[in-house]
């Protein structure tokens, strides 16, 4: 069946430093990536994305490594705030338009 | 901006009830998404339609059921509410076709049964 995982349940980092936030998946056909924020008591809300035919994108802060070769997915946020103190959900969209999630990452920053 | 919007953020229901869940988004998007958030077991599909009056089954879709008969409303049903059922909601739309595009999510609507 499909699978998305997170290598870390938490992550704690202090402010300024860097973070990385890790995913492996299981469908190889896959192909398009995102990675989402889930402030508590809100809706996920998206970060930013990767289409297969990519290794790295960057945005805002944000920047999502791809390596299919592995299957392993990643997030880089630079310079860490206080407001990046959220849940991480990385997801793929599978067959027939369906998108899976990951079981999520904690991310806590630590003033 | 996308729109998903959510009927209520908190529900409190008794067990044996029959409950409606309500989503509309406003961006004309074909695809709707029913999830439940749990602790620890992170986004789990419900159901997901890709038209009016078209559902597919998700991976949990055991005492739910959904109804669109509107291209901008997908609503989740709970024929019988249980304790079990007492989770985070969320609902997301998306388009169809490519490229991809994300899926938009709802704030979600926190149902306790009791």
């Amino acid at each position: 069946g499909e699978s998305v995982g997170l290598h870390l349940p938490t992550l704690s980092v202090q402010e300024g430093d860097n973070s990385i936030i890790n995913c492996a998946y299981s469908n190889s056909a896959s192909d398009y990536f995102i990675w989402y924020k889930q402030e508590s008591g809100k809706g996920p809300q998206f970060i930013i994305d990767i289409r297969s035919n990519m290794d790295k994108r960057q945005g805002q802060r944000v920047t999502v490594l791809l390596n299919k070769t592995v299957k392993h997915l990643s997030l880089q946020i630079a310079a860490t705030q206080p407001g990046d103190s959220a849940v991480y959900f990385c997801a793929y969209q599978g067959n027939g338009n369906q998108f899976y999630f990951g079981t999520g990452t904690s991310l806590t920053v630590i003033p | 901006d996308v729109k998903v919007t959510q009927s209520s953020r908190y529900l409190v229901k008794r067990t044996g009830e029959k409950v409606f869940l309500e989503c509309v988004q406003d961006m004309d998007h074909e695809n709707m998404f029913w999830y439940r958030q749990d602790p620890g077991l992170g986004l789990r599909l419900i159901y997901f339609s890709y038209d009016v009056k078209m559902k597919e089954k998700g991976d949990i879709p055991e005492g739910y059921s959904v109804s669109r008969e509107k291209k901008e409303r997908f609503s989740l049903i709970l024929e019988s509410a249980s304790t079990n059922q007492t989770s985070m909601y969320l609902c997301a739309s998306s388009l169809i076709g490519q490229p991809n595009t994300e899926a938009f999510f709802g704030q979600g609507t926190r149902l306790t049964v009791v």
